[in-house]
């Protein structure tokens, strides 16, 4: 079975305060990607990045950085420096085959 | 500009009436998808379709219906047999279903309610 856990349900920063997303997951599968996206109040997820399960780099863009470790199944996501504008629902995703999403959290950052 | 088109934004259902979401896709991408999002439960995946004329379920299919007639629409109709349709539906296309490396390009969303 393939299963997504996002733990945190809100989180509320303030700005330019670092906040890290959770994200675990379960998978049997061996080749896997995992994604993240980002729901603005738009509504349209938008793609911020996939990793698959083979790369276990650290990857950093902007203010943005995702930590995978196979080691505890997590795909974490951290933004440094928050800004309000980073306010959004954010989804972890896990696809061997459908996508599987977890049920997100909701990031509001204050000025 | 290539996009995903879902329309309307909003729509409200009578009980008893059957209602259809539109989503219309230039991006070329062979795989649809619908998925319907409730407040905490994620994204649900509804129904998906990898080819004209062609389409499976997904998680949470009973209810509703779909329809793939052309490569660029992939209209969702929720029926009245689907007894709590309220709900945020997303439609989303990706290139090729089974590539999983494959992301998903996702439309701005339909919220339907009951009145």
């Amino acid at each position: 079975a393939q299963k997504v856990t996002q733990a945190q349900t809100e989180i509320s920063v303030v700005e330019k305060e670092d906040v890290t997303l959770d994200c675990v997951y379960e998978t049997r599968d061996t080749t896997y990607y995992l994604f993240w996206y980002k729901q603005p109040p738009s509504g349209e997820l938008v793609f911020l990045i996939r990793r698959n399960s083979f790369d276990e780099q650290n990857e950093i863009s902007g203010r943005y950085s995702w930590n995978f470790q196979k080691s505890t199944s997590s795909f974490n996501f951290t933004i440094t420096a928050s800004q309000v504008v980073d306010s959004a629902v954010y989804f972890c995703a896990l696809r061997p085959n459908d996508m599987r999403f977890g049920a997100g959290t909701r990031l509001t950052v204050k000025p | 500009d290539g996009g995903i088109t879902q329309s309307p934004k909003y729509l409200f259902r009578k009980e008893g009436q059957n209602v259809t979401l539109s989503c219309e896709q230039n991006l070329n991408h062979d795989a649809m998808y619908w998925y319907r999002q409730d407040p905490g439960q994620g994204l649900r995946l509804i129904y998906y379709s990898q080819i004209v004329n062609d389409f499976q379920k997904g998680d949470i299919a009973e209810g509703y219906s779909v329809s793939r007639e052309k490569k660029e629409s992939f209209p969702l109709t929720v029926t009245s047999a689907q007894k709590n349709p309220t709900a945020f539906y997303l439609c989303a296309s990706s290139q090729l279903r089974d590539s999983f490396n494959e992301k998903l390009f996702f439309g701005s969303g339909t919220q339907l309610s009951v009145l």
